[in-house]
């Protein structure tokens, strides 16, 4: 069965500096991909980043970049630089080739203190 | 600017009562979701859509169904609704096979039930 685990159900994180949410998947597919969810509180989600199974090469969003160990089945979300408006719900999520069934971790709520 | 509307943020009900969340996407995507958010469990998948009249139960189905008619239109139908069931309820889409695969989500229903 197809299973996401965020360990941390809450992080902090002083502005300017850098964080990093972590993320661990079960899978037996070889084709998949994987995802950043955010949600800021009682907005709307929104994708963050996205990264293929087939790429080796991690996935970047100006500040937002993944380290994809794909033996390991790990997929953390680094932010640089964090911003007060980076303060929000952030969900890993993966999801097979045809998209019709995403899986979600249990989410990292992140704290940016000014 | 895509969107995926969904009918109703919040709502109070009473225990018994029929409910009907009601979401649309101007994408013409072909997948549509229902998930059910709550605090230390992530997102959990109640059903899914492929194509119009079609649905698949997702990992918490009972107590609920859905409803398919149109492409645009995907309706989560609380039959009658218990106090276990109050939630924040998401609604998704996603293209099937192609694009990015990314999900886009509407703002959420917060239903009550007393």
């Amino acid at each position: 069965a197809q299973t996401v685990t965020q360990s941390q159900p809450e992080m902090s994180v002083q502005e300017a500096e850098t964080v990093t949410l972590s993320c661990t998947y079960d899978t037996s597919e070889s084709d998949y991909y994987l995802f950043w969810y955010k949600q800021p509180p009682s907005r709307q989600m929104i994708l963050v980043i996205r990264q293929e199974a087939y790429k080796q090469q991690n996935a970047t969003e100006n500040r937002f970049s993944v380290n994809f160990q794909k033996a390991a089945k790990s997929f953390s979300l680094k932010i640089s630089d964090s911003q007060l408006g980076d303060a929000a719900m952030y969900f890993c999520a993966y999801t097979v080739h045809n998209f019709n069934k995403f899986y979600f971790g249990s989410g990292t709520k992140l704290n940016v203190k000014p | 600017d895509v969107k995926v509307t969904q009918s109703s943020r919040y709502l109070v009900k009473r225990t018994g009562e029929k409910v009907f969340l009601e979401c649309v996407q101007d994408m013409d995507h072909e997948n549509m979701f229902w998930y059910r958010q709550d605090p230390g469990l992530g997102l959990r998948l109640i059903y899914f859509s492929y194509d119009v009249k079609m649905k698949e139960k997702g990992d918490i189905p009972e107590g609920y169904s859905v409803s398919r008619e149109k492409k645009e239109r995907f309706s989560l139908i609380l039959e009658s609704a218990s106090t276990n069931q109050t939630s924040m309820y998401l609604c998704a889409s996603s293209g099937q096979g192609k694009g990015t695969g990314e999900l886009f989500f509407g703002e959420g229903s917060r239903l009550t039930v007393l």
